[in-house]
């Protein structure tokens, strides 16, 4: 059972590129989220959904875009990624109710 | 808006000591869960215990406690018996009994363990 996998592990971007994080759970979770990680500090949600094609933006979603076709995959979009947007990106997944988020194993992606 | 406030950027305890990590939030709710989760070196974040807000009892899990004070919005995380591997980054997080279940976190602790 691999949980919630997250793709690539490690990206160094250039100001301005663009890039898709990858993130697929196998629970059948109909919940799903995409947080960030600034060095010292605490996880701040960017996006989350639902269920398939149900998306709603977090606390902090600017220069970020997601979809969800499907209830196994989240992709998160970076649009003209910039220096601020340098942190540690996880994916997590839940069912809906009293029952804890799963987390993927982080994106540390780095913007010079 | 909810928010969840650790006010210990770091702590440190000798090995088979106990150790208490502090965490208070805000919010107008009256239901809702709260979490402890460890993040070692690996990023990988992992839950360590959860509450019940409408439960009075605290949760224990093992060595991990907590001691939950619903009326001043404060929930500690205790870790008796300190091992080596207990060493991490630890968040306190909320989240709404409704909704989204959207976690809300604190800006964690990073705890060292002594031998």
């Amino acid at each position: 059972n691999a949980g919630v996998t997250q793709t690539p592990k490690f990206r160094i971007l250039k100001i301005g590129q663009s890039m898709t994080l990858q993130c697929t759970q196998d629970m059948n979770h109909n919940y799903m989220y995409w947080y960030r990680q600034d060095p010292g500090m605490g996880l701040k949600l960017i996006y989350y959904s639902v269920g398939a094609g149900i998306t709603d933006k977090g606390e902090v979603p600017n220069g970020y875009n997601v979809s969800r076709s499907t209830t196994e995959d989240f992709p998160l979009r970076l649009e003209l990624a910039a220096p601020s947007q340098t942190s540690v990106y996880f994916c997590a997944s839940s069912h809906e109710g009293p029952y804890e988020q799963y987390f993927g194993p982080g994106t540390r992606l780095t913007v010079t | 808006a909810q928010t969840v406030t650790q006010s210990q950027p770091e702590m440190s305890v000798q090995e088979a000591e106990t150790v208490t990590l502090s965490c208070t939030y805000d919010t107008s709710e009256s239901d809702y869960y709260l979490f402890w989760y460890k993040q070692p070196p690996s990023r990988q974040m992992i839950l360590v215990i959860r509450q019940e807000a409408y439960k009075q009892q605290n949760a224990t899990e093992n060595r991990f406690s907590v001691n939950f004070q619903k009326a001043a919005k404060s929930f500690s995380l205790k870790i008796s018996d300190s091992q080596l591997g207990d060493a991490a980054m630890y968040f306190c997080a909320y989240r709404s009994f409704q909704g989204a279940q959207k976690l809300v976190f604190g800006q964690g602790t990073r705890l060292t363990i002594n031998p």
